[in-house]
């Protein structure tokens, strides 16, 4: 099983329409990330959480909330999806209780496997 | 100012040839990591190295190399004896040690072709 699942995996939806992405991760890692994906732009940070009661706006959070429920689960919500929020959508984990070292042979940031969302 | 820039939005190399991929970093943090990221067609984030600011020496992990020059602030991707499967997106990303958030920024990527 895969340590970082995403669902959906695909979904489309309408303008004015609430949708959630969810995020759930057996990694045992406490910080979780919401990263977007637009054509030629990368990935930005929409969310991150470093545990459960600690919730951080991320480059480009306007349009979007988030929950943790769990060390384990982080979702995120469009509370009225619009067209431009079409893009793939990433959930991450990382376990920073090495975070000070910087050095590793070990994935930093593990994905999930993304959510494509269309909105029309 | 971006902090991630890679040049090359599209490469195209011949199978079993070597290719590199670009990419240069801005920061004024002393103390910071750079990762590449291969992104197939089929969506996943498929982490390939890591080079921290500290490392005496370039990391490499089989067929990938990272070819880091600090003073240039560039941590060029190089993979040798390129395969079919090679053909992806490659994304170069950066965490900074100050960055309160410990995200990864990534720059806009290079989709790397190989043909047969």
């Amino acid at each position: 099983d895969a340590d970082v699942t995403q669902t959906p995996r695909n979904r489309i939806t309408k303008t004015g329409k609430r949708i959630m992405l969810e995020c759930s991760q057996t990694k045992g890692h406490d910080r979780m990330y919401w990263y977007r994906q637009d054509p030629g732009l990368g990935l930005r940070l929409i969310y991150y959480s470093f545990d459960v009661k600690d919730i951080n706006k991320g480059e480009i959070s306007d349009g979007y909330s988030v929950s943790r429920q769990a060390q384990a689960k982080f979702s995120l919500s469009l509370e009225s999806a619009i067209p431009n929020q079409t893009a793939l959508y990433f959930c991450a984990t990382s376990d920073d209780r090495l975070a000070g070292r910087l050095r590793s042979s070990y994935n930093e940031q593990f994905f999930g496997p993304g959510t494509r969302l269309t909105v029309l | 100012a971006q902090k991630i820039t890679q040049t090359q939005p599209g490469m195209f190399v011949q199978e079993k040839e070597a290719v590199t991929l670009d990419c240069t970093y801005d920061t004024s943090d002393p103390s910071y990591g750079l990762f590449w990221y291969k992104q197939p067609s089929s969506g996943e984030m498929i982490f390939l190295i890591y080079q921290g600011s500290y490392d005496q020496q370039n990391a490499t992990e089989g067929r990938y190399s990272l070819n880091f020059q600090k003073a240039r602030k560039s941590a060029n991707l190089v993979i040798s004896a390129s395969q079919l499967g090679d053909s992806a997106m490659y994304f170069c990303a950066m965490r900074e040690a100050s960055g309160s958030a410990r995200q990864l920024t990534f720059g806009s990527g290079t989709q790397l072709t190989v043909l047969p």
